[in-house]
């Protein structure tokens, strides 16, 4: 069946290192995107992409690093420059055709929850 | 840009009906996005409004007035698995997909 992946489901940090957040989609859609939650806050995108081997910083980008090799892969990279990362990390996917014309839904993987220790 | 604004928190009783009020003011505007959340797990799409009005989907429905920056979800015959967070997110013009998401209204549901 279709849909979004994300591994692991809980992710512990230790200081300066860096950790890869999974995310895989077998919906064959064009864009991707990677949002943190934290409590009391809205979801914040921290980079998107929209077409294999492209991506585009979002609102809070510093910190992290990704890449799109694969229409189906956009793995999330969060560095030791990242000071707080202990949050809730969603990824989401879309079709991505011409979206100032349609409807363009967004459909959310599980989530990874990352700890600092 | 982005402001949204929605109620922290609501509670209603099993049956009853309730309306999740949001009001935005965005860089542009192509549409609006409702998302429901359940603690520690991911949204999933509740409704989509790009005109004004209403749109009816079962037990949600959506309304959206532009001019006003203004949305809401009605939700009836509210059942205790909709005790959750729902979210706001309009779409700025010229942003790709990008949205802009709402801190979410925490719905609680009480017998």
């Amino acid at each position: 069946d279709g849909g979004i992946t994300q591994s692991p489901k809980y992710l512990f940090r230790k200081e300066g290192q860096n950790v890869t957040l999974s995310c895989e989609q077998n919906l064959n859609h064009d864009a991707m995107y990677w949002y943190r939650q934290d409590p009391g806050q809205g979801l914040r995108l921290i980079y998107y992409s929209q077409i294999v081997n492209d991506f585009q910083k979002g609102d809070i980008a510093e910190g992290y690093s990704v890449s799109r090799e694969k229409k189906e892969s956009f793995p999330l990279t969060v560095t030791s420059a990242q000071k707080n990362p202990t949050a809730f990390y969603l990824c989401a996917s879309s079709r991505g055709v011409r979206p100032s014309l349609s409807q363009e839904t967004q459909y959310f993987g599980p989530g990874t929850r990352l700890l600092v220790l | 840009g982005q402001n949204i604004d929605q109620p922290t928190e609501m509670t209603a009783t099993e049956g009853a009906i309730v309306q999740i009020n949001c009001t935005y003011q965005t860089s542009g505007f192509n549409g609006l996005f409702w998302y429901q959340q359940h603690a520690g797990e991911a949204p999933t799409f509740l409704s989509y409004n790009v005109l004004d009005g209403l749109e009816e989907k079962g037990r949600f429905s959506s309304f959206l007035s532009r001019s006003k920056g203004y949305s809401y979800l009605l939700l009836k015959e509210l059942q205790m698995k909709d005790s959750a967070s729902y979210l706001c997110a309009p779409r700025p013009m010229g942003g790709g997909n990008k949205l802009t998401f709402g801190t979410g209204t925490q719905l609680k549901v009480e017998l």
